[in-house]
């Protein structure tokens, strides 16, 4: 099964709205990544947060993680249409690979 | 643009064939990763490569192989090859050889299998 399991699966908002996803995940972790994947394109690496850190902000993305709860949430803030993409997080947990969840699709309307 | 290089970006085979998709990873990177991403599967770790060793293997099928050449580019190979390996694959490359740093993907290569 998946090391991270995304929450929503989907999410649409309207363009200026804040989108907010979630992670699970189930075993120990060096560091939590969060990618991003335009329809049929590759994934683009977006952040990455280490275990011993809590927050992590990069322009309009602004990522939480509590290793207690292993979660983790990715924000974006004023959305806007070229945000519409599916959106992953990605856990090393014990297994010394990068496994991913099965990702939320968000679509940001004009 | 990743700096990673997939070829080719779309294959249409039959059944039981056999196909080799190939990544040129990033200029510099030692590392290079296989995904596939299906509808029902997500996207699934395959095999990792660094500098030409085998380093990681994940859920890849028996009827799949890869390798790293000494130049590092890597080769896919899928054999007896079934409908349900139609997936887009994708590889990716990092600097080092821990499997826990930022991966640069490629395009993908989809492949349909009739």
């Amino acid at each position: 099964s998946q090391q991270g399991e995304e929450d929503p699966q989907a999410l649409s908002i309207q363009e200026g709205e804040n989108a907010t996803m979630n992670c699970s995940y189930k075993t120990s972790i060096n560091n939590l990544q969060w990618y991003r994947q335009n329809s049929g394109r590759g994934l683009v690496h977006l952040i990455l947060i280490r275990s011993n850190e809590r927050e992590k902000h990069s322009g309009r993305l602004r990522v939480t993680l509590d290793t207690s709860k292993k979660s983790s949430s990715l924000l974006i803030t004023a959305s806007r249409a070229a945000d519409t993409a599916s959106y992953f997080c990605a856990t090393d947990g014990n297994t010394g690979k990068l496994i991913f969840g099965q990702g939320t699709t968000l679509q940001v309307k004009p | 643009d990743s700096g990673v290089t997939q070829t080719p970006k779309h294959l249409i085979t039959a059944t039981g064939q056999r196909v080799t998709l190939r990544c040129s990873p990033r200029s510099g990177d030692l590392s290079v990763y296989w995904y596939q991403q299906s509808l029902d599967q997500g996207l699934q770790f395959l095999i990792q490569y660094y500098n030409g060793e085998e380093r990681a293997k994940g859920n890849i099928l028996e009827r799949f192989s890869a390798q790293q050449f000494p130049d590092l580019h890597s080769e896919l190979n899928l054999s007896s090859l079934e409908l349900g390996d139609s997936a887009l694959y994708f590889c990716a490359s990092s600097a080092d050889s821990s499997n826990t740093g930022e991966l640069f993907f490629g395009e993908g290569s989809r492949l349909t299998v009739l």
